[in-house]
Formats: structure tokens, C-alpha cells, sequence
């Protein structure tokens, strides 16, 4: 079964390092997402995307925040210049259309120090 | 803002025994709703879906989950658990026409004892 790649699985930054999180989503799906869980909390949506722009967005998705598909199958969500709040387990999805389910990739946990 | 719960956080059973984990979401309007499992080190999966129709749902593994409307519930059973089923186990709202959100609750952890 085709899956959601996610790299690395685990990164580690220093507080106000750039980091960037890469994902791979399922070849012939159209909707791409980022959701993030910190330890102990609910799985948060940030972002979706779709037709090559954002088509939603939550209120923890500030200015810090971008995502962008550069190739044909890399999605990435980049942070600019980490918090400590930061740290969390970021999930990349994908979905064939809207409303359709999603499919998760394992995670990246980012730790910021 | 929709918003979706769940009561148990930490459940734990003998295998053999039945499951029923609660879900509740806070929005009037259609939804398509989700159960996700999280086996420990992997990745959210699908375990099963309503959009329309049969309120009652068939996942795999086992689990089906029954949807009323009236109570805004979708809970999830199954008759007689696995210490397999030992997983976090997620229940989520899309709002039809509202975009592609997923509103997740806070999650069930359930520990299946043999």
C-alpha cells in the first residue's frame, strides 16, 4: 500500500535555528496537510494545500511558518526561526480529494534546546 | 469552532473483553467522521470512516463504530478485543464543505491485557 514518507524521523535544533521537515505524500493525491501534536495534547492541524498554495490555515500557522512543494512529489513545512514551543511531533498527510481521508506518514519529532 | 471529545483517556481490558470508546463533536452541521489508531511507534492509520448512509460502519480489524446524529456521537466497539488492539486510538471531524481540516479529540489510550 502506497504510504506518506516523512524525513528525518527525529531533529534536533538549537532555538532560532531554520529547520525544515520534507515529506513525501502519496503519488496521486491532490491535498496535502500538516498537523503537529505536542507531548501530551491533541493532534493540532496547521495547514493545508492544495493546486500549489494554501487552502487553509490555523490560527499556530504565523508568519514563522511556510510550507511549499518544490518538485513534483517533495512537500515541506519550514519553520523560521524555532521556539522552545515548538517541539512537538509534526505529521504530514495526504489526501486523493477533499474531505476523503487522510493518510499519515510516521512524524517528524523536532526538539528545540 | 467545532470542537471533538473524548471522555476516556486511559482504558484497559482483559483481552476477550468488549470495547466501546466514546466520541462526541460539537457541530450541527454534516460531517464526515474518522477513527484513526496509532499502533506504538507507528504512523495514524485509518480504521474506519462514515460519510453517508448505514449509520453503521465496518472497519478493519474488527471495529465498527455506529453514528447518531441526534447525539452527535460516533463511538467505536468491538465485541471482543486483542492484546494486538493495545493502541491510541483518535476519532475526527471533517466538516463537509468546510474544507479539509481534520478536528481531532484528545485520543484513547487503550492497554489490552492478556
Amino acid at each position: 500500500e502506497p504510504e506518506v514518507t516523512q524525513t528525518p524521523s527525529h531533529q534536533v535544533t538549537q532555538m532560532g535555528q531554520e529547520v525544515i521537515l520534507r515529506c513525501v505524500p502519496i503519488s496521486n493525491h491532490l491535498y496535502f496537510y500538516w498537523y503537529r501534536q505536542i507531548l501530551g495534547q491533541k493532534v493540532e492541524f496547521l495547514v493545508s494545500f492544495y493546486n500549489n498554495e494554501i487552502s487553509e490555515k490555523s490560527e499556530i500557522f504565523d508568519d514563522q511558518f511556510s510550507v511549499e512543494r518544490p518538485d513534483g512529489s517533495n512537500f515541506t513545512l519550514k519553520i523560521r526561526s524555532t521556539k522552545l514551543e515548538d517541539s512537538a511531533m509534526y505529521f504530514c498527510a495526504s489526501s486523493e480529494r477533499q474531505g476523503q481521508p487522510q493518510h499519515f506518514g510516521d512524524g517528524t519529532r523536532l526538539s528545540i534546546l | 469552532a467545532q470542537s471533538v471529545s473524548q471522555h476516556n483517556h486511559h482504558v484497559i481490558l482483559s483481552e476477550a473483553a468488549s470495547l466501546e470508546l466514546g466520541c462526541n463533536y460539537s457541530y450541527g452541521g454534516t460531517v464526515n467522521l474518522f477513527w484513526y489508531v496509532q499502533y506504538p511507534g507507528q504512523h495514524l492509520q485509518l480504521l474506519l470512516k462514515y460519510f453517508s448512509g448505514d449509520p453503521l460502519v465496518k472497519g478493519i480489524k474488527g471495529f465498527e463504530a455506529e453514528f447518531i446524529k441526534s447525539k452527535f456521537s460516533f463511538n467505536l466497539r468491538k465485541p471482543s478485543v486483542q492484546w494486538s488492539d493495545t493502541a491510541e486510538y483518535f476519532c475526527a471531524v471533517i466538516l463537509t464543505g468546510g474544507g479539509n481540516k481534520l478536528t481531532f479529540g484528545t485520543g484513547t489510550q487503550l492497554k489490552v491485557e492478556l
